[in-house]
């Protein structure tokens, strides 16, 4: 069984400021870790995936996510959040490289103030 | 630009009416889909797995009489509302890959049934 959790429901931070959505996962077999970017009445957009290759991972928008095994987390950092950052952020995990069946955190809403 | 379709967007339908959602892939044949469902500030729930030419595998808890899923083509998948009510109003999501490329999601289509 897989889990993933997001702390923290609502993120806000200023234009400018470093932006970290966090992301803890329970696996029972290695994982396979995605972020996902939703914006309002849009599907989902993939930002960036771990898939057992360089811990850490670059993604697209200046994103990226380091994978740290002894903390089972999938943090999600920009060091610089542009108003365009805002958006819905989802974390999932499978046990496969192709991304099928994944299970979504609940989700993190990042508000950035100008 | 999209690599999967879904259509409509939007759909408004009285209670007791079936609405049908369909998820295109435009450039590639869809070996597997799959369905989400988004409740209002909730995160996306796997609803179902569908493979061309064969039955779909509903997650436990999902209703295969009330959410049929069809898909009978290797670029088109269907799910179809049957005798929807105001609770299956909802934000449901495709996503579509062949076993080459990786997992695309169509945009949404946001269902009110009132």
């Amino acid at each position: 069984a897989q889990s993933v959790t997001q702390l923290g429901s609502h993120v806000s931070v200023s234009e400018g400021a470093l932006v970290l959505l966090r992301c803890n996962y329970s696996s029972s077999v290695p994982p396979y870790l995605f972020w996902y970017v939703q914006y309002p009445n849009q599907g989902l957009q993939l930002l960036l995936k771990y898939t057992s290759a360089a811990t850490l991972v670059k993604g697209i928008n200046g994103f990226e996510a380091e994978f740290k095994k002894s903390e089972t987390s999938f943090h999600l950092t920009k060091p610089s959040a542009h108003m365009s950052d805002a958006a819905e952020y989802f974390c999932a995990v499978t046990n496969n490289n192709a991304g099928n069946m994944l299970t979504f955190g609940g989700g993190t809403r990042l508000m950035v103030k100008p | 630009g999209a690599v999967v379709s879904q259509h409509p967007s939007r759909v408004i339908c009285k209670s007791g009416t079936s609405v049908k959602i369909e998820c295109r892939s435009l450039d590639f044949q869809a070996t597997t889909m799959f369905w989400y469902r988004q409740f209002p500030k909730q995160s996306l729930m796997l609803m179902a797995t569908s493979n061309e030419g064969s039955k779909a595998t509903y997650e436990q808890g999902v209703e295969k009489d009330k959410f049929l899923i069809n898909h009978a083509s290797l670029t088109l998948s269907t799910l179809t509302v049957t005798s929807a009510h105001p609770e299956d109003s909802s934000f449901y999501i495709c996503s579509a890959r062949d076993n080459h490329s990786p997992l695309h999601f169509g945009n949404g289509t946001r269902l009110t049934v009132t």
